[in-house]
């Protein structure tokens, strides 16, 4: 039972375009997402997130969107770098429970120059 | 900065071998995770750990057992590998408070022939 899904496993977009990647969820008790960013051979790493209280978060080029009611979120990247093409993935969790992340699969992000 | 460290880049072993993966951090952080990232299934969760001598099941833990004897160090065993057991393994570690994030170690990549 996929409680986190990325329906796109890649995308590809032009140097200096924006990339929008796509979450969806489907437990309506989660109440904080993270995005992380992979580079191969090498560990996720935090990228930004975003509380259920609030609908946006931005942090420079990376702006999170969250729209409860369709239980989605997206990432957009403005404007792309070659530096962006890495495996994204989102996640969730309950504030108030055990801390666990529950992962997407993950989408592969191509910046082509 | 936070730094998760695993003893092994890359590591081969046979069916049937006991398997050793370990997992140090620097930050004092409670909070310990070993997943598992496949393609297309993202990181499943396998154990985690509150605590030191503390630990429960992830969302995958047939065919592993972990150890945390010490608060830095979290160590996944898989008792008797298996071809299936062939993946790439994270360590996480991460501090208390609602808005603490994962910080992962860079990976262990094992291959079970």
């Amino acid at each position: 039972d996929q409680q986190v899904k990325q329906n796109s496993p890649s995308l590809s977009v032009q140097e200096g375009r924006i990339s929008i990647l796509n979450c969806d969820y489907t437990n309506s008790m989660f109440d904080y997402f993270l995005w992380y960013k992979k580079y191969p051979a090498e560990g996720p790493t935090f990228l930004i997130s975003i509380s259920s209280i609030k609908d946006k978060n931005e942090d420079g080029r990376f702006t999170v969107f969250l729209n409860k009611s369709a239980k989605h979120l997206s990432l957009h990247i403005v404007p792309s770098q070659p530096g962006d093409s890495a495996v994204y993935f989102c996640a969730a969790k309950i504030i108030q429970g055990a801390q666990k992340l529950v992962f997407g699969q993950g989408t592969r992000l191509t910046i082509n120059p | 900065d936070v730094k998760v460290t695993q003893s092994s880049r890359y590591l081969v072993k046979r069916t049937g071998e006991k398997v050793f993966l370990e997992c140090v951090q620097d930050m004092d952080h409670e909070n310990m995770f070993w997943y598992r990232q496949d393609p297309g299934l993202g990181l499943r969760l396998i154990y985690f750990s509150y605590d030191v001598k503390m630990k429960e099941k992830g969302d995958i833990p047939e065919g592993y057992s972990v150890s945390r004897e010490k608060k830095e160090r979290f160590s996944l065993i898989l008792e008797s590998a298996s071809t299936n057991q062939t993946s790439m393994y994270l360590c996480a570690s991460r501090g208390l408070g609602a808005g603490e994030t994962q910080y992962f170690g860079p990976g262990t990549r094992l291959l079970v022939l």
